[in-house]
C-alpha cells in the first residue's frame, strides 16, 4: 500500500519564478492538505482539498494556489516566488475531517529559492 | 485562535534516560491531541494520539496524557534509545475549526549512547 508520495523532492528556482508541487494521497484518502515547514520550525497550515474544493485556507497569501484532481492526486503553485518561500513542503493525506483522524504525510519536496 | 506551545529544545539525553517533552494548547473546540515525530530527512510520522480528556496515547514505549484542566500533552518516555534521536512535534486537531491540524514548533532530540 503506497503512502502519499511527492514530486518533486528538491527544486530550485530564482525570485519571481513560478513552482508546482504534486501530491498522491495515501490509497483510500479524499482529503489533501498542504503546509509549509520553514527551516527548525513546526509545519504551518496552507489549505486543504476535498471534492476537488478548497475547503478550508491559512493565512498564506493569493500568491499560494492549488488544485484537487478527480484522482484526489493534488498540486500546490506558489507563484512570484520569494526568498521567504524556500521552506519543507509537505502534503498530508486523510479521510474528511472526522475527528481524531490522524493525517498521514509525505516525504516533502523542498523548495529554495535563490 | 488555536495553538500549541512546546518545550523548547534542543534536548540531548544519554541512552536509557527518562524523557519529557513539554506540550501545552489552546483551543477553541475539544480537539484530538497528537505527537508526531520526524527522523532526518524524512517526513513526519504519527507516533500516538489522544481524541478526548484524560485519554492517553501510547505507542514504542511513548505515552501522553490528554489533560483538559491544565491544557496539557506532555510526552514521556521512561528509557530512551539512540534510534529515538529525531525531531518530535506536538499538534492539536479542532473539530471547531474544521479539523486543521495546529503544529508546535518542535523539539529536536538527540540521545548519545
Amino acid at each position: 500500500d503506497a503512502g502519499v508520495t511527492q514530486s518533486p523532492t528538491h527544486l530550485i528556482k530564482t525570485r519571481g519564478q513560478q513552482v508546482t508541487l504534486r501530491c498522491s494521497p495515501k490509497s483510500g484518502h479524499d482529503t489533501v492538505s498542504w503546509y509549509q515547514q520553514a527551516l527548525g520550525q513546526g509545519p504551518q497550515f496552507i489549505f486543504q482539498y476535498y471534492e476537488e474544493e478548497e475547503r478550508q485556507r491559512g493565512n498564506f497569501p493569493d500568491r499560494f494556489s492549488g488544485h484537487q484532481f478527480p484522482n484526489y492526486s493534488s498540486e500546490l503553485n506558489v507563484n512570484a516566488l520569494l526568498l521567504g518561500d524556500s521552506a519543507l513542503y509537505l502534503c498530508a493525506s486523510s479521510l474528511p475531517g472526522l475527528a481524531g483522524d490522524e493525517q498521514f504525510f509525505g516525504p516533502g519536496t523542498r523548495l529554495t529559492v535563490l | 485562535g488555536d495553538s500549541v506551545t512546546q518545550m523548547e529544545g534542543p534536548v540531548t539525553l544519554s541512552e536509557e534516560a527518562f524523557l519529557t517533552i513539554n506540550c501545552t494548547y489552546t483551543a477553541t473546540g475539544y480537539p484530538s491531541l497528537f505527537w508526531y515525530v520526524q527522523y532526518p530527512g524524512e517526513g513526519l510520522q504519527l507516533l500516538l494520539k489522544a481524541t478526548k480528556a484524560d485519554d492517553k496515547g501510547s505507542n514504542k514505549g511513548f505515552e501522553a496524557t490528554y489533560r483538559k484542566e491544565t491544557t496539557s500533552f506532555h510526552l514521556e518516555k521512561g528509557s530512551v534509545q539512540v534510534s529515538d534521536s529525531a525531531v518530535y512535534f506536538c499538534a492539536l486537531s479542532d473539530p471547531y475549526t474544521g479539523n486543521q491540524f495546529y503544529f508546535g514548533t518542535g523539539t529536536s532530540l538527540t540521545v548519545i549512547p
